[in-house]
């Protein structure tokens, strides 16, 4: 079966890094999303990965390894309007999304 | 700036009921979606459409019917509604270009309460 996995929770301190991770299995792979979500509004893009590496954008990169069918989210110099859920989704060979549960990151002063 | 706009934010039905969700985007996108989003779960979807008429089931189809008479709206029926039907519904669309995949758009989503 097609699968995202990604922590419920994590917690960190305004100004600190935090990484958030994915691991997926699905049929075929045609590239890794994340989505942020404050409550109560819409998803709204982060980042695509589709290739191997790093990619950085500001304050936030997202990192994917297709080998070990895996992904990273990284939040440098974190702000409190950085509390959010984030959402990995991984879209499948039918060019169909799957998407994890999200995780809900608390930023603490 | 690709706007989605949902017509509710917030929805009260009883069982039973015929409930109508509209979406509406205003960038021409050729692709739209009907997720719901319930705790502890990914987006799961409902429909698809990727053009005016044209409809595909999604993930959890049962209980749900779809519409798509204009490229710009996109609506999801709930036939009879149900209490395992209460849920955060959102509504998202896309560009279709051949060969490549576009970030969706998503609307502020509708929670619909069925009592």
């Amino acid at each position: 079966g097609q699968n995202i996995d990604q922590p419920t929770e994590m917690t960190a301190t305004e100004g600190a890094i935090v990484q958030i991770n994915c691991t997926y299995q699905t049929s075929g792979f045609n590239g890794l999303f994340w989505y942020q979500q404050h409550a109560g509004e819409a998803p709204t893009f982060l980042s695509y990965n589709v290739l191997d590496g790093l990619e950085e954008k500001g304050r936030f990169s997202s990192f994917l390894s297709r080998s070990k069918g895996y992904s990273y989210l990284l939040l440098k110099e974190l702000q409190m309007k950085d509390s959010a859920s984030y959402l990995c989704a991984a879209l499948d060979s039918n060019y169909q999304l799957i998407w994890g549960a999200g995780t809900k990151l608390i930023i603490k002063p | 700036d690709v706007k989605v706009t949902q017509s509710s934010r917030y929805l009260v039905k009883r069982t039973g009921e015929k409930v109508f969700l509209e979406c509406v985007q205003d960038m021409d996108h050729e692709n739209m979606f009907w997720y719901r989003q319930d705790p502890g779960l990914g987006l799961r979807l409902i429909y698809f459409s990727y053009d005016v008429k044209m409809k595909e089931k999604g993930d959890i189809p049962e209980g749900y019917s779809v519409s798509r008479e204009k490229k710009e709206r996109f609506s999801l029926i709930l036939e009879s509604a149900s209490t395992n039907q209460t849920s955060m519904y959102l509504c998202a669309s896309s560009l279709r270009t051949d060969g490549f995949y576009n970030e969706q758009f998503f609307g502020p989503g509708t929670r619909l309460t069925v009592l």
